[in-house]
This record gives C-alpha cells, sequence and structure tokens, in this order.
C-alpha cells in the first residue's frame, strides 16, 4: 500500500460540475494538507487540517470545500470552479504540527482541467 | 514578502556533476528542504537542513548557510533517471513551507 493515495488521477469537468477529490494516507500521520501546483509556478498551500480541525485557509475562494471526516482521509470538493483553476492538486501528509518542522509526504495528484 | 528563487531549468550530462542553487528571503527560518518531483508523479523528500554545512546522502547533498540565505542541491555521477524537477522550500517562523517554482533538470547521455 502506498503511502498517499488520491483519486481520481485525472479529472475534466465544466464549470458547472461539482466533483470530488480524495486523498488517503497510511501512514499514521495526525496532519493532512491540500496544494495546488500550476506549472512553472510554486507549490500554493490551500489547506491544512491536524487531527481534522482545519487550522488553515490561505484565502482559498469557497468554490473549493476541504473536508477531513478522520486523520487518514482529506477530500476537496469542487463547484462551479473557473478555467484558471486547472492545475495539478496534490495532497501530503506529516506526523504532526507539533511546533516544528516536519517532512511532507505527497500523494501523485489529480491533474484537473476546467473547460 | 518571502521568496525563493532557484533557476527554472538546467541541462547537465550523464555521468557528470551538477549544482542547482536556491536563495530565499523568508519571515524566520526553521529549515530548507530538497524535494525531488519526477514528471506526473509525487514529490519526494530529499534532504532537510536546519544547521549550516553540508548534509551527504549518497550521490546527493545539500548544502546550507544561513548568512547569506542560500543552500544548493549537489547530484554527482548523474544519471538519467535523475531527470526531474527539484523543489526549495523553506520552513518559516510559524513552520508554514515556502515554495520555490522548482528547477527542472534535464540529463543528456
Amino acid at each position: 500500500e502506498t503511502g498517499v493515495t488520491q483519486t481520481p488521477r485525472h479529472l475534466v469537468m465544466g464549470m458547472t460540475n461539482k466533483k470530488s477529490l480524495k486523498c488517503e494516507q497510511h501512514l499514521g500521520h495526525n496532519a493532512m494538507y491540500w496544494y495546488k501546483q500550476s506549472a512553472k509556478k510554486p507549490l500554493e498551500l490551500m489547506f491544512v487540517y491536524s487531527l481534522e480541525e482545519r487550522v488553515e485557509n490561505n484565502s482559498v475562494p469557497s468554490r473549493f470545500s476541504p473536508e477531513c471526516p478522520n486523520s487518514s482521509h482529506l477530500f476537496l470538493h469542487l463547484h462551479t470552479l473557473q478555467p484558471e483553476d486547472s492545475a495539478l492538486y496534490l495532497c501530503a501528509s506529516s506526523t504532526e504540527l507539533a511546533g516544528g518542522p516536519d517532512t511532507q509526504y505527497f500523494g501523485p495528484g489529480t491533474r484537473l482541467t476546467v473547460l | 514578502g518571502q521568496n525563493i528563487d532557484q533557476p527554472t531549468e538546467m541541462t547537465a550530462t550523464e555521468g557528470a556533476i551538477v549544482q542547482i542553487n536556491c536563495t530565499y528571503q523568508t519571515s524566520g527560518f526553521n529549515g530548507l528542504f530538497w524535494y525531488q518531483q519526477h514528471a506526473g508523479e509525487a514529490p519526494t523528500f530529499l534532504s532537510y537542513n536546519v544547521l549550516d554545512g553540508l548534509e551527504e546522502k549518497g550521490r546527493f547533498s545539500s548544502f546550507l548557510s544561513r548568512s547569506k540565505g542560500y543552500s544548493y542541491l549537489l547530484l554527482k555521477e548523474l544519471q538519467m533517471k535523475d531527470s526531474a524537477s527539484y523543489l526549495c522550500a523553506v520552513s518559516d517562523s510559524n513552520y508554514q513551507l515556502i515554495w520555490g517554482a522548482g528547477t527542472k533538470l534535464i540529463i543528456k547521455p
């Protein structure tokens, strides 16, 4: 079982669709992250959850809605997206956020295309 | 503002050595990470530096100078499989990772 899995790997959706991205980690970690990766740009942190509580929301538009039902699962619900939201969405997890830098382990990402 | 700079793209020859530089200006410093990302795959952890100096790990080494806000990743005995993007990230005063845009490394035979 790989450490962090994401489904689907590829997603094409229209601007009026509603879809969800799923992330699952099998590492026993307590913190999970959503990142957006666009070509030739730095990773953009979107959301951070620690022990299922959201601790970071970096001014992300409300058309992106995260959900963390337990420490192993993280969802990103999408609705009425824009073409500029097309990107690679990466999920990551780490041991904890307790006051120290922590190596993050990434999933393979979902390549999202918004038409 | 916070900023991480690294070259967009570099080319090197199989068997050679390449150095990928990263400079940073951040609010606080709690360590610097290097990650490798092959096309279409997840970023994977390579190294972490929090003290000045060189950390060696097989063919890869990472150097840090906190006073200069500078790090480099050194790759020796390059192999074709080293073709990838290399991401530099700094943990700031809030332990949030600030990422560079990545350096795409192309290895030629």
